[in-house]
């Protein structure tokens, strides 16, 4: 149980172009999901936290209009990168929590973004 | 706010053998999780034990246990017979209580398991 994916796996793109994520969860209902970059060799860093019905609470220094989130169901969470530019080029994470349940975060298998 | 801070970059240990790993945490909250999550190179994040603050005893899952101070704030994992597939970027993490409150990562720590 508790398993969280992500589509697509890896995206490359071209600079200037927007790129969709998705993240599910598949077996259990999440009303919180949370979004991560990690670069190369580092820890993860939170990018925002999306809540289901409402607006996503994003990080300091998170680029609101750059990274939309919308989170439209108990089981789907989606991060667009709007107008990708090279260095937007990550590795990007998504966790879910089991709503109403544990304190445990699931991670989904992450999502490879190049912009060229 | 919260920090984590795991001081140890990178660490080796041989097959069969047994290694633990540092984290130190550091909160004004009395009621928290702590958790280690590892990153094999596949990246997909993977729990491997998690603590209830308010819970004395110390939580244990097959081969790996964790050593718990709650007053000295630290928490360490213990990895017995160290086997090839823990090769991995092991992440001790900390979170409030509340399904919505977020995970603070330490800066994870390097695990190689040696023939």
């Amino acid at each position: 149980g508790a398993v969280v994916s992500q589509h697509p796996s890896r995206v490359i793109c071209k600079s200037g172009t927007s790129v969709k994520i998705e993240c599910r969860s598949l077996d259990f209902q999440a009303t919180t999901m949370f979004w991560y970059r990690q670069f190369p060799k580092q820890s993860l860093m939170l990018m925002a936290t999306s809540n289901e019905g409402s607006k996503a609470t994003y990080e300091q220094g998170v680029e609101k209009d750059k990274f939309l989130i919308n989170h439209a169901s108990l089981t789907l969470s989606t991060l667009t990168v709007t107008s990708a530019h090279p260095e937007d080029s990550s590795f990007y994470i998504c966790s879910a929590s089991i709503a109403g349940g544990q304190e445990t975060q699931y991670f989904g298998p992450g999502t490879r973004l190049l912009v060229l | 706010a919260q920090t984590v801070t795991q001081s140890q970059p990178e660490m080796s240990v041989q097959e069969a053998e047994t290694v633990t790993l540092s984290c130190t945490y550091d909160t004004s909250e009395s009621n928290y999780y702590l958790f280690w999550y590892k990153q094999p190179p596949s990246r997909q994040m993977i729990l491997v034990i998690r603590q209830e603050a308010y819970k004395q005893q110390n939580a244990t899952e097959n081969r790996f246990s964790v050593n718990f101070q709650k007053a000295a704030k630290s928490f360490s994992l213990k990895i017995s017979d160290s086997q090839l597939g823990d090769t991995a970027m092991y992440f001790c993490a900390f979170k409030v209580p509340g399904t919505a409150s977020k995970l603070t990562f330490g800066t994870g720590t390097r695990l190689q398991v040696t023939l």
